[in-house]
């Protein structure tokens, strides 16, 4: 059982946007700004999107945002293409004990 | 470029133990978290734990006791050990690199280890 809560799946138009998001406590995801995004396709290992909950690596598309309200975090994807089409995984960490979780994972069909 | 390849048996009988590998190319180990996290097939990431370069470890608590993670720096590699394996173990493993501002940056391809007989 995962201790962040991600919807398991989610669904858009191409050209829509969606909000996936990360349910934690404030241990975890209200606790500290330390909350990253990640994005799997069949296959592959994943890669990060969004770290410090709002940020986005060199290179990642801007339609890829990231926010925090309390005690979620939640990634949005603007101008959904066919390509976003993967499983996103949030990633935290506990303040008191460093352990990590991620997110259950959310499957982004692209309809 | 940073590259992370993984590597090890890919089959392990149960009750043995699991060695990985991991061999950082195109930056040193020292100054960051490594970490390594599996995944069972058609199931999600878990996090198995993770080291800094001078040694300092962290580990997911239900594989506490089962797991040691130490680094080399002179080969600028990391290693997971998982002892007594069980089926529950199969997944593939990936190892990766956080940064400094605690994102995972770079990942291997990842390595299937199947538990069995």
């Amino acid at each position: 059982q995962s201790a962040l809560t991600q919807p398991a799946s989610v669904s858009g138009s191409p050209g829509q946007s969606i909000t996936i998001s990360c349910i934690g406590t404030r241990s975890d995801v209200g606790g500290h700004r330390y909350v990253s995004w990640y994005q799997q396709h069949p296959g592959k290992a994943p890669k990060l999107l969004i770290y410090d909950g709002t940020n986005r690596p060199s290179g990642v598309s801007d339609r890829f945002s990231g926010s925090t309200s309390g005690n979620t975090a939640s990634l949005t994807i603007s101008g959904l293409q066919a390509e976003d089409e993967a499983d996103y995984y949030c990633r935290s960490y506990t303040s008191s004990t460093f352990h990590v979780t991620f997110g259950g994972g959310t499957k982004l069909t692209v309809l | 470029q940073v590259q992370l390849q993984e590597s090890g048996p890919g089959l392990v009988k149960p009750s043995e133990t699991l060695s990985l590998t991991c061999t950082v190319s195109g930056d040193s180990i020292s100054g960051y978290f490594w970490t390594w996290i599996r995944q069972p097939p058609g199931k999600g990431l878990e996090w198995i734990g993770d080291i800094y370069y001078t040694g300092n470890t962290n580990y997911s608590p239900p594989l506490k006791g089962r797991v040691t993670i130490s680094v080399d720096t002179s080969k600028n590699q990391f290693s997971l050990k998982l002892s007594s394996v069980t089926a529950a173990d199969t997944a593939v493993y990936f190892c990766a690199r956080e940064n400094r501002e605690g994102g995972l940056d770079y990942w291997g391809q990842g390595i299937l280890v199947t538990a069995s007989s």
